[in-house]
């Protein structure tokens, strides 16, 4: 039968180089973004989040990049390192009245080749 | 610092069967939340309580009850178990945002 299992897609990276990680989104109403690391067997770990009033934010090795224009997110993970193999998705935040609705993506499976 | 506790972590079970997926936290939040997770879909929300005493349905509600037993614990509960409900479950819980939420390390249930 077909494989429905994990058609995600996939991006392998040299250790040590960086990596791009995109994610688009389609509602303008969004307050903030979360970008989440899910390691194998695990739950999701908020790695960093960005207002949508910021263009972009950044952390430890990690950059999150927001074009609103055309409803775009980045993650760039710089001088990757085996650790980094997981699978990657952003969420969307909308708040209304107080109470906070969250979208998740799909995700991006990054491998890390040593 | 155990954070977040699902059980358990492997469920195998028939067309009809029940059980109780079972969640608690030891970093004392008030919200607590389940998430199921499909190949090529992101989690959606099953159902979540905001605090003790009151639960509330997400996303995908139907075929799911659960039950916030005190502060620590909230549980999942399949009445009657369908294929469709294979997946991987998730337990998180916050301080007051889904958005800070701490996850658990997941049930994988298969349903035949």
């Amino acid at each position: 039968g077909e494989n429905v299992g994990l058609h995600l897609p996939t991006l392998s990276v040299q250790e040590g180089d960086n990596s791009i990680i995109n994610c688009a989104y389609s509602n303008s109403a969004s307050d903030y973004f979360i970008w989440y690391k899910q390691e194998s067997g695990k739950g999701p770990q908020f790695i960093i989040d960005i207002r949508s009033n910021m263009d972009k934010r950044q952390g430890q090795r990690v950059t999150v990049l927001l074009n609103k224009t055309v409803k775009h997110l980045s993650l760039q993970i710089a001088a990757t390192q085996p650790g980094d193999s997981a699978v990657y998705f952003c969420a969307e935040v909308i708040s209304n009245f107080g109470n906070e609705k969250l979208t998740f993506g799909t995700g991006t499976r990054l491998t890390i080749i040593p | 610092n155990a954070g977040v506790t699902q059980t358990p972590k492997f469920q195998v079970l028939k067309t009809g069967q029940s059980m109780t997926l079972q969640c608690a936290q030891d970093m004392n939040h008030n919200s607590m939340y389940w998430y199921r997770q499909d190949p090529g879909m992101g989690l959606r929300l099953i159902y979540y309580s905001a605090s003790e005493g009151t639960t509330d349905k997400g996303e995908v509600p139907n075929g799911y009850n659960v039950s916030r037993l005190n502060k620590r614990e909230f549980s999942l509960r399949l009445e009657s178990a369908a294929p469709s409900q294979t997946s991987v479950y998730f337990c998180a819980s916050s301080a007051d945002s889904p958005a800070e939420a701490f996850f658990g390390q997941g049930t994988r249930l298969t349903v035949v």
